[in-house]
């Protein structure tokens, strides 16, 4: 059972948009940055999104992040083929002093 | 280009040790927390522990008590001491950059540990 709550599973056609959302509460999102990430299969988590909106260098603009209150959105317009992965969203908890992943998304493009 | 590589992880039976190791390059280490992320064959992503730039550490209760984590800034390298393993620590697990501001912005590519009989 994760701290943040994910959807276990979204899909859209390719160049539809698909959102993402992270339920958490005020002792984690509430009061910290959220961040994204997209693991490819076989692959290493990387970084999509930091500080609740911002993209690092080379991620391109069609991934987005919000955050409002205790929840968080990732979405993803212009979906591709390549977008096709587990993303999960993570924080601090600043009453627990750990960090927190949610269960992860599995984006399907149909 | 910021490099992770993480090295020591081994088939090792429940009770055991290990120590896993982490060297980077590309980045000051010493200016930088680090942590240790596991994901355990076909599930997501858990945090584990972090350390600070200097002493400071932070742990997942399931670990807390049989893991430390440190780091030798003198070798660019962070480690995982893991003792007293169970068959739930088997897992890949990834060093990653950070937290900062709560993300973890480069991760290494995992080695993998797997505590069975």
């Amino acid at each position: 059972q994760s701290v943040l709550t994910q959807p276990p599973s979204v899909s859209a056609a390719p160049g539809q948009k698909v959102t993402i959302s992270c339920s958490g509460s005020s002792s984690n999102i509430g009061n910290n940055f959220v961040s994204w990430y997209q693991q490819l299969p076989g692959t290493a988590p990387k970084l999509l999104i930091y500080e609740n909106n911002k993209r690092p260098s080379g991620i391109p603009d069609r991934f987005s992040g919000s955050k409002s209150g205790t929840s968080a959105t990732l979405g993803i317009t212009g979906l591709q083929t390549g977008d096709e992965a587990d993303y999960y969203c993570g924080t601090w908890d600043s009453s627990l002093s750990v960090g927190v992943f949610g269960g992860g998304t599995r984006v399907t493009v149909l | 280009e910021v490099q992770l590589l993480e090295s020591g992880g081994a088939l090792v039976q429940p009770g055991g040790s290990l120590r896993l190791s982490c060297i980077v390059s590309g980045f000051t280490f010493s200016n930088y927390a680090m942590s240790w992320v596991r994901q355990a064959p076909g599930k997501g992503l858990e945090w584990v522990s972090a350390i600070g730039g200097g002493v400071t550490t932070y742990y997942a209760d399931s670990v807390k008590g049989r893991f430390t984590i440190s780091r030798d800034n003198s070798k660019n390298t962070l480690y995982l001491q893991m003792n007293s393993l169970r068959v739930e620590d088997t897992a890949l697990y990834y060093c990653a950059k950070g937290p900062k501001e709560g993300a973890m912005d480069y991760w290494g590519q995992g080695t993998l540990v797997t505590v069975s009989s």
